[in-house]
């Protein structure tokens, strides 16, 4: 079975930082990767699919890339509204959501 | 306005079952896969199950293989879950999400309901 390792697991950061966060898949995946956010409480948001997508309505501050077994979302500039918790997703085959990443206020 | 709202949900003894509805509208239903997804209590996200458009093919997560059955009803744009033998680490919130229709674009579920919670305790 294909195993998925997000990390880091948590980090914080200022508004106007730029955050990465990364997947790696224990196998090659193409480009059958989405990331979400998901805040306390609510379900989870689609912000990409396709490893590099931005789904409709997401800011273009948010953007995917990678395919293969090596894919990361990068946040150019953190804003208020961006503190949660991400999860990447990869829908090769049996799909599997990575451990998730909480990025916090510094 | 697309719409996805779970019920169902409750509390269960060990051992016991619950179905789970995920109720559709706004969208032509038969159209799209569906999935399930849970979250246990301050836990990440679990991929449970899906199944594809007019419901010949489904696919489930290890955990809940031969306890649990997804399956639709376009008639009634309904999607349903059927969980037997259930167990205590099955307590979560359980999503259903709708996946993108474009057939490239894996890894994309656009809509999620709100989410019904299942406790099993006895």
């Amino acid at each position: 079975a294909i195993q998925m390792t997000q990390s880091p697991s948590s980090l914080s950061a200022s508004v106007g930082d730029r955050v990465t966060i990364t997947c790696r898949a224990s196998q090659g995946i193409r480009n059958d990767l989405g990331w979400y956010q998901q805040k306390p409480g609510k379900a989870p948001k689609l912000l990409i699919y396709a490893a590099s997508s931005l789904q409709s309505g997401v800011p273009s501050r948010f953007s995917g890339s990678g395919s293969g077994t090596d894919f990361t979302l990068t946040i150019s500039s953190l804003q208020p509204e961006d503190f949660a918790t991400y999860y990447c997703l990869q829908d090769y085959n049996y799909p599997l959501f990575g451990q998730g990443t909480k990025v916090e206020i510094k | 306005e697309v719409q996805l709202v779970e019920s169902g949900g409750g509390l269960v003894q060990p051992g016991g079952s619950l179905r789970l509805s995920c109720a559709a509208s706004g969208f032509t239903f038969s159209s799209y896969w569906m999935h399930w997804v849970r979250q246990a209590p301050g836990k990440g996200l679990v991929w449970v199950s899906r199944i594809n458009s007019d419901g010949s093919s489904t696919s489930y997560a290890d955990s809940v293989k031969g306890r649990f059955t997804i399956s639709r009803d376009n008639a009634k744009n309904t999607l349903y879950l059927q969980m037997n033998s259930l167990r205590a680490e099955d307590t979560a919130v359980y999503y259903c999400a709708r996946a993108l229709l474009v057939p490239a674009a894996r890894g994309g579920y656009d809509y999620w309901g709100q989410g019904t919670l299942v406790t099993v305790s006895s």
